[in-house]
């Protein structure tokens, strides 16, 4: 157990629709990256926040936005979704927004239909 | 070119056999090397993490980081059955903020 918690589990869809995904970071990170893991594909970076604030952003589309609230739990909001973003999102915490070790949460998993 | 280019296998070895996973790059200003293991669609999990070049051991794992050459490694011995999963690379510049991964490798160790 890494200590990084996500909930759903699960989350099933239709097209058109928005979830929103909620991650929180192990005791004492305050920095919390997102990102997406398609069916043979690697992990694709999404965005980075720390302390509440965005620190890096990859390849993420205009529908989807995350945030970190004071608590340092992060929300990645999806919306107008398409069969294409069926996915698995995982949330992963460090300790400082240019800390190394990584851990990562056991993911949600997105299907859209 | 992707940054980080990682062979997906599969890669299936008897158990007991010496397995060696590899990665090459393109970026020179990567300094930080780690690797994961994810199993069957799970969370990753860090397993080794080294700095700039050289070897780090730990039990049955070694990571080697070989800067000149862009390529890094990750060698198991005495595989499990239990070390079946995929095995990420993943890379970091000193001052940067992102994870740069390769797309994995799937290793299955046969009893």
């Amino acid at each position: 157990d890494s200590g990084v918690t996500q909930t759903p589990k699960h989350l099933i869809t239709a097209t058109g629709q928005r979830v929103t995904l909620r991650c929180s970071p192990r005791s004492g990170d305050l920095s919390v990256y997102w990102y997406q893991q398609s069916l043979d594909q690697g992990l694709q970076f999404l965005i980075q926040y720390y302390n509440g604030e965005e620190r890096a952003k990859g390849n993420i589309l205009e529908r989807f936005s995350a945030q970190q609230f004071p608590d340092l739990h992060s929300e990645l909001n999806l919306s107008s979704l398409e069969l294409g973003d069926s996915a698995l999102y995982f949330c992963a915490s460090t300790q400082s927004p240019g800390g190394n070790e990584q851990f990562f949460g056991p993911g949600t998993r997105l299907t859209v239909l | 070119q992707k940054e980080v280019e990682q062979d997906p296998g599969p890669l299936s070895v008897p158990e007991g056999a010496i397995v060696s996973l590899n990665c090459t790059y393109s970026n020179s200003a990567f300094q930080y090397f780690m690797w994961y293991r994810q199993y069957s669609r799970k969370g990753p999990e860090l397993l080794m993490y080294t700095y700039s070049s050289g070897n780090k051991e730990d039990g049955r794992f070694t990571a080697q980081v070989d800067k000149s050459s862009k390529y890094i490694s990750l060698f198991i011995r005495d595989s499990q059955p239990s070390d079946s999963a995929t095995y990420l690379c993943a890379m970091k510049e000193r001052a940067g903020n992102q994870f740069y991964f390769g797309t994995g490798t799937s290793l299955t160790v046969i009893p």
